[in-house]
């Protein structure tokens, strides 16, 4: 298996510019996780989806950040419009059930924004 | 809410010392517990999780984590530092049911000739 996939892996944009992440989860997961990270306030859970559900989006910022599960292979994380202040890694992790379950993290979006 | 304090931003230890990184967690169910490691420009990879049953957990690379529910702890440890251990570690934390995982801040462990 491929792992998680995330794309881009790197992506600068410019103040006021849509951004969109995109992650495969693994083949047979049905649980998908939307994780920040940076220095300030370390990893952080933005939005989680169960079979293709958004369960709990408490952590998404406000409401220029929005995510989608059309289906069990793909998700999409947007920032629109995009600050300075979004840029930090994303990172997508999958799980076969639930967060009781081992999670598989991707290799991360690097975001700049200036 | 279920939460986790990791003790120590950084730990230095020096190759084939002993590593001990410190996790405290607060969970008002029996809770899972985890720890994760990261390479740098990677994403994380779980070493090793407790759940029920034995207390002493072993993981991968020779790492093991104690719960120890009379000190709401579960420290990682691991009896001879190798070079290749050099990464951040985080601790992590879920309560029984579907629930989401939360994360500690991290400890960067520098491990040096």
């Amino acid at each position: 298996d491929a792992g998680v996939i995330q794309s881009p892996r790197h992506e600068v944009t410019e103040m006021g510019q849509e951004v969109t992440l995109r992650c495969k989860p693994i083949s047979g997961h049905n649980s998908l996780f939307w994780y920040r990270q940076t220095m300030m306030r370390g990893l952080e859970l933005l939005i989680y989806f169960n079979n293709n559900v958004p369960i709990d989006d408490s952590g998404m910022p406000e409401d220029r950040f929005s995510a989608k599960m059309p289906n069990a292979s793909f998700s999409t994380l947007k920032i629109q419009p995009s600050e300075p202040r979004d840029s930090a890694v994303y990172f997508c992790a999958s799980s076969s059930r639930d967060g009781n379950e081992k999670l598989f993290f991707g290799s991360g979006t690097q975001l700049s924004v200036l | 809410a279920q939460s986790v304090t990791q003790l120590g931003s950084h730990v230095s230890v020096s190759e084939g010392a002993l590593v001990l990184l410190r996790c405290n967690y607060s969970s008002s169910v029996p809770p899972y517990l985890f720890w994760y490691v990261q390479y740098p420009n990677q994403g994380l990879q779980l070493l090793l999780k407790y759940t029920t049953g034995a207390t002493l957990v072993k993981g991968i690379n020779g790492f093991e984590a104690e719960f120890k529910k009379s000190e709401t702890s579960f420290h990682l440890t691991k009896p001879s530092a190798h070079m290749s251990d050099a990464a951040e570690y985080f601790c992590a934390v879920v309560g029984t049911g579907f629930q989401k995982l939360v994360f500690g801040t991290g400890t960067r462990l520098l491990v040096s000739p």
